[in-house]
């Protein structure tokens, strides 16, 4: 496997329902990110991590739980979603978090739909 | 608080023509600037990353600009080609990253 991997591609959970994504890199990199894509908004930044430690928590509700068990794993643990949750999750890594070695490297993303 | 705007948010060119797509930002004190496609229901692909220090990139066809005093990337695209349609974003770090929506990019064979 090389770049970013993000299993499932595809999710339907009901609200009441425990999931997680899961997201890897292959590219040696200290920094990866969790992102948020809905129809007709901006990329919205959830999380970074910073060689494990998270670094930015962009006001996302508890209800997403991020969890970085090492510089090339990351997960988000999913827990009574809303319908309006629905959306294309996008995992991204870099060198690092900030400054100038931060070109972003992105997963496929994990369509996830909100029964 | 930065602000990224793309316009047009969509464009249709004939093929074999050479365009250009803007981005505009509020807040010039940024690290860099990250040009990315996206295709439908698909991850980003990276372009081009131009550092704050620099004025523009070049990647093949494809060529980017920065000039940051008047807060505004340009990406210049040759020679179009249908596989080039898809949705164009830009992205840049101040102390967060903040992306513009993109442009639609469909190019008519």
């Amino acid at each position: 496997e090389t770049g970013v991997t993000q299993t499932p591609r595809h999710l339907v959970m009901g609200m009441t329902n425990k999931k997680s994504l899961k997201c890897e890199q292959h590219l040696g990199h200290n920094a990866m990110y969790w992102y948020k894509q809905s129809a007709k908004k901006p990329l919205e930044l959830m999380f970074v991590y910073n060689f494990k430690e998270q670094t930015e928590n962009n006001s996302v509700p508890s209800r997403f739980s991020p969890e970085c068990p090492n510089s090339s794993h990351l997960f988000l643990h999913l827990h009574t979603l809303q319908p309006e949750d629905s959306a294309l999750y996008l995992c991204a890594s870099s060198g690092l978090a900030g400054g100038w070695n931060n070109e972003q490297f992105f997963g496929p993303g994990t369509r996830l739909t909100v029964l | 608080k930065q602000e990224v705007t793309q316009i047009p948010a969509a464009l249709s060119v004939p093929e074999g023509e050479n365009l250009v797509l803007n981005c505009s930002f509020t807040d010039s004190a940024i690290y860099n600037l990250q040009w990315f496609r996206q295709d439908p229901g698909k991850g980003l692909t990276s372009l081009l990353l131009i550092q704050s220090s620099q004025r523009e990139q070049t990647s093949g066809r494809l060529n980017a600009s920065l000039d940051k005093s008047s807060g505004r990337s340009t990406l210049y695209i040759a020679a179009s080609q249908p596989g080039d349609s898809a949705t164009y974003l830009c992205a840049v770090w101040n102390d967060k990253i903040i992306f513009g929506k993109g442009t639609r990019l469909h190019i008519l064979p």
